[in-house]
């Protein structure tokens, strides 16, 4: 079974600021992980992913993660914060191999204030 | 390269009533997933279609159904709707071989 859970579902940043939003999840098979962002009244668009290659991935908008086996973690993280990543954001995890469900975290909502 | 689209935006229904939201999925992509999203919560997995097939369903109730075409799009049926089927229904489609799956912007359903 998989399972994602993103530690603090508000994180309040000030503009300029490191901006870091934690994902543990559970997988019994190898797994392929996700960031997604959310902006308001809008789908979901892909940030990121680890597909087993580098477990330090690099995504838009200056956002990146890391996968740490032994932590069960991808943290998303950005050195400085900018008003405009005023966001929800989803971490999800399928199984590798392709045409597999996305389970999704409940989500983090992140601020940024001047 | 058109992205994913759904249709409609918004849509209001009454509870027993019948709906059914469609989706157009990006070129080349045959993978078709379908997610409700209810409010302040991550999307959840309905079913997944791969070339006209279900390839996977979540934990849903069978008046939730579904359909792809041999172009590839997809519909969401939902029958005898319940005020708890009120959620951001969100399409995703996959390219074949592929591991990612992009979204469409979601058709708000609101049940009343």
């Amino acid at each position: 079974a998989q399972s994602v859970t993103q530690l603090g579902s508000h994180v309040s940043v000030s503009e300029g600021a490191l901006v870091l939003l934690r994902c543990n999840y559970s997988s019994s098979v190898p797994p392929y992980l996700f960031w997604y962002v959310q902006y308001p009244n809008q789908g979901l668009q892909l940030l990121l992913k680890y597909t087993s290659a580098a477990t330090l991935v690099k995504g838009i908008n200056g956002f990146e993660a890391e996968f740490k086996k032994s932590e069960t973690s991808f943290h998303l993280t950005k050195p400085s914060a900018h008003m405009s990543d005023a966001a929800e954001y989803f971490c999800a995890v399928s199984g590798s191999g392709g045409y597999n469900k996305l389970i999704f975290g409940a989500g983090t909502r992140l601020a940024v204030h001047p | 390269e058109t992205g994913v689209t759904q249709s409609p935006t918004h849509l209001i229904k009454t509870r027993g009533q019948q709906v059914t939201l469609r989706c157009s999925s990006q070129s080349g992509h045959n993978t078709v997933s379908w997610y409700q999203q209810a409010l302040g919560q991550g999307p959840q997995f309905i079913f997944q279609y791969y070339r006209e097939e279900e390839n996977g369903r979540g934990n849903f109730p069978p008046r939730f159904s579904g359909l792809q075409f041999p172009n590839y799009s997809s519909e969401l049926n939902v029958n005898a709707l319940e005020l708890d089927d009120s959620a951001l229904y969100l399409c995703a489609s996959q390219p074949s071989g592929g591991d990612t799956q992009y979204f469409g912007p979601g058709t708000r359903l609101t049940v009343l």
